[in-house]
């Protein structure tokens, strides 16, 4: 069974603090998502990255594809309180388009 | 173009009892997938359909029976409720190109409850 395991699990934040989310696997993915969900709403793609070692970046959001595929990092510089949420990578593609979901990290910055 | 939608919002069963949660999706996603979110478990794949008439399993599929009739529809059926399936269910939907993780679109979910 695949396994996205996500870290940390929570953090809580100051307006204008960096943070780093990390999402790891023993398992090589042939893609990886970051989705952002909101209280009482649908998760909603951030970013796809297809290959090893890949960075893409989103405003002050950077995601990173670990070389191997097998894990993968968003960084927020500068955070807002509207970047509050919960962050979850996702890692499949392949034939079957299946995805699985990471356990999920729930970030809260404060004013 | 309303995207996914979901029904009901909120549903509260007795357990033994049988439900359908109904999804449906306007963008002619060939793949649909249903999962199921609960308190530090991220998101569980419990079926999914590449195309109308083909669906299998994903990670959780005890006690969920799905069809898919049509395109646009993908229905979920809970056979007997019991108190472990309390949780929000999503449906998702994406274009299926083999080999990419294609964007999933997601509905608002239904948050169910069983005693």
């Amino acid at each position: 069974t695949q396994l996205l395991e996500q870290s940390p699990q929570f953090l809580s934040i100051q307006e204008g603090e960096n943070l780093t989310v990390y999402c790891n696997s023993s398992s090589v993915f042939s893609s990886l998502q970051w989705y952002r969900q909101e209280p009482g709403e649908g998760p909603v793609l951030l970013v796809t990255v297809v290959t090893g070692g890949e960075v893409k970046k989103l405003k002050r959001l950077t995601f990173q594809f670990g070389d191997a595929r097998k894990d993968s990092s968003l960084h927020i510089t500068a955070a807002q309180p509207g970047d509050t949420g919960l962050y979850l990578c996702a890692g499949g593609g392949g034939a079957t388009n299946k995805l699985i979901f990471g356990t999920g990290t729930l970030l809260a910055v404060q004013p | 173009n309303a995207g996914v939608t979901q029904t009901p919002k909120f549903q509260v069963l007795k357990t033994g009892q049988s439900m359908t949660l109904q999804c449906a999706q306007d963008m002619n996603h060939e793949y649909m997938s249903w999962y199921r979110q609960d308190p530090g478990m991220g998101l569980r794949l419990i079926h999914y359909s590449v195309g109308a008439g083909i669906t299998d399993q994903g990670e959780v599929p005890n006690g969920y029976n799905v069809s898919r009739s049509t395109t646009e529809d993908f229905p979920l059926r809970l056979l007997s409720a019991a108190p472990s399936q309390t949780s929000v269910y999503f449906c998702a939907s994406s274009y299926f190109i083999g080999g990419v993780g294609n964007e999933q679109f997601f509905g608002p979910g239904t948050r169910l409850t069983v005693l």
